[in-house]
């Protein structure tokens, strides 16, 4: 079974300054899709962003950009210009094309300092 | 509002009560998922449904738990003989199904979720 990892339970970042958060994936497949989900308190959790396993370019969603490094199976966050509506719950979830299980991380709480 | 919703939001429970949860999907969504989430933790998948069809189910889904989707809209969620461990967050997602090739794909949207507490 596919397993992720999120080495960081808990991270800060000072407002308006840049934080990555870092994920690790295990899988045999060659297609798959991975994301990033963020689950504010008491909130329903809603995807920040997508990575395609067949692109090699790095996904982006405004202030919001992924490091995907396939062969190492990595699969890294970053914020930039970090705002207080940030702060959540950070979810690293990994799906393959066939299937329709998700596999999630078990997240990163991310505080963001004024 | 036409996203996800779910009821009860929170329920609390005797150990051997049965308690059942309802979710509610964007309408034109035939994808429906189930998942569990405990306390530090990522939700953990239990189930999906293709409108009335359920058609993959985890492990982690005992003998206790039953979902169904009669009509391809809404879905419940039932616990039978609630235990202790069985307390947890319990999430619903639906989606669209990929209309396009292998690579296509189509997000979930989660609801808020059901908190169930056995005591």
């Amino acid at each position: 079974a596919q397993t992720v990892t999120q080495s960081q339970p808990e991270m800060s970042v000072q407002e308006a300054e840049t934080v990555t958060l870092s994920c690790t994936y295990d899988t045999s497949e060659s297609d798959y899709y991975l994301f990033w989900y963020k689950q504010p308190p008491s909130r329903q959790m809603i995807l920040v962003i997508r990575q395609e396993a067949y692109k090699q370019q790095n996904a982006t969603e405004n202030r919001f950009s992924v490091n995907f490094q396939k062969a190492a199976k990595s699969f890294s966050l970053k914020i930039s210009d970090s705002q207080l509506g940030d702060a959540a719950m950070y979810f690293c979830a990994y799906r393959s094309v066939a299937g329709n299980q998700f596999y999630f991380g078990t997240g990163t709480s991310l505080t963001v300092i004024p | 509002d036409t996203g996800v919703s779910q009821n009860p939001r929170h329920k609390i429970t005797k150990r051997g009560q049965n308690v059942t949860f309802r979710c509610d999907p964007i309408s034109e969504h035939n994808r429906l998922y189930w998942y569990r989430q405990t306390l530090g933790q990522g939700p953990e998948f239990l189930t999906y449904f293709q409108n009335e069809a359920q058609l993959e189910k985890s492990r982690l889904l005992s003998d206790r738990f039953s979902a169904e989707r009669p009509k391809g809209s809404f879905s419940t969620l039932e616990i039978q003989r609630t235990e202790q461990g069985d307390s947890a967050m319990y999430l619903c997602a639906s989606s669209l199904r990929p209309g396009g090739g292998p690579s296509s794909y189509n997000e979930q949207f989660f609801g808020p979720g059901t908190r169930l507490t056995v005591l």
